[in-house]
């Protein structure tokens, strides 16, 4: 069964550098997002992507984060300039949103540490 | 502005019991509502999903059941297993038909053996 796909699965970085999620959503999928889960807490939308362009974002998806769907397969989560409290899971999902049904499938995230 | 809120936060059972975990949401234009189960340090996994044309839907040992009306809607497990403890999110997507989840914030299950 395809599933998707997230490197790295643990990030380290210092305080004020760029960090590059990646994610490899299902082949066939069109619509993408990237979700994240601050330790212990609830799961919370940061964007969706179709068309190659964002079509909704959240408050806490600032200038400091842009997508990118380089090539057509990779989805990728770019943090200009990390603080502290981007320390959190990020996952990437993917969505075929066809007429019956707007399941989407999640990745086994990346854990990002900002130190 | 859109919400989802979950009951209850922890909950603990017998083996063989049922469990109910419940969720209301704000936004009226709603109709489509999953729930994940996620494991300790794993992705969330859908587990049973609803939408809005319909009242309730089974599988197996796992229900959801949802009341438009008053904008709530339920999973029930019955005879849990050891294997169901885990922490279980309810979603509801916006009207903004972008496919945006709204989770709600999460029970933990732990069914004792």
């Amino acid at each position: 069964e395809p599933e998707v796909t997230q490197t790295p699965s643990h990030q380290v970085t210092q305080m004020g550098q760029e960090v590059i999620l990646r994610c490899v959503p299902i082949s066939n999928h069109l619509y993408f997002y990237w979700y994240r889960q601050i330790l212990g807490q609830k799961v919370e939308f940061l964007v969706s992507f179709y068309n190659n362009e964002i079509s909704e974002k959240s408050e806490i998806f600032d200038d400091q984060f842009s997508v990118e769907r380089p090539d057509g397969s990779n989805f990728t989560l770019k943090i200009r300039s990390t603080k502290l409290e981007d320390s959190a899971m990020y996952f990437c999902a993917s969505s075929d949103r066809d007429i019956t049904t707007d399941t989407q499938y999640f990745g086994p995230g990346t854990r990002l540490t900002v130190l | 502005g859109e919400n989802v809120e979950q009951h209850p936060s922890t909950l603990s059972v017998q083996e063989g019991d049922s469990a109910v975990i419940k969720c209301t949401y704000s936004d009226s234009a709603s109709n489509y509502f999953p729930w994940y189960k996620q494991e300790l340090g794993k992705r969330p996994q859908l587990i049973i999903d609803i939408r809005s044309n319909v009242g309730e839907k089974k599988d197996q040992r796992i229900a959801v059941t949802l009341n438009k009306t008053a904008k709530h809607f339920s999973l029930h497990i019955t005879e849990t297993q050891p294997e169901d403890s885990a922490v279980y999110f309810c979603a509801a997507n916006t009207n903004s038909n972008t496919g945006k989840l709204i989770f709600g914030q999460g029970t933990t299950l732990q069914v004792k053996p």
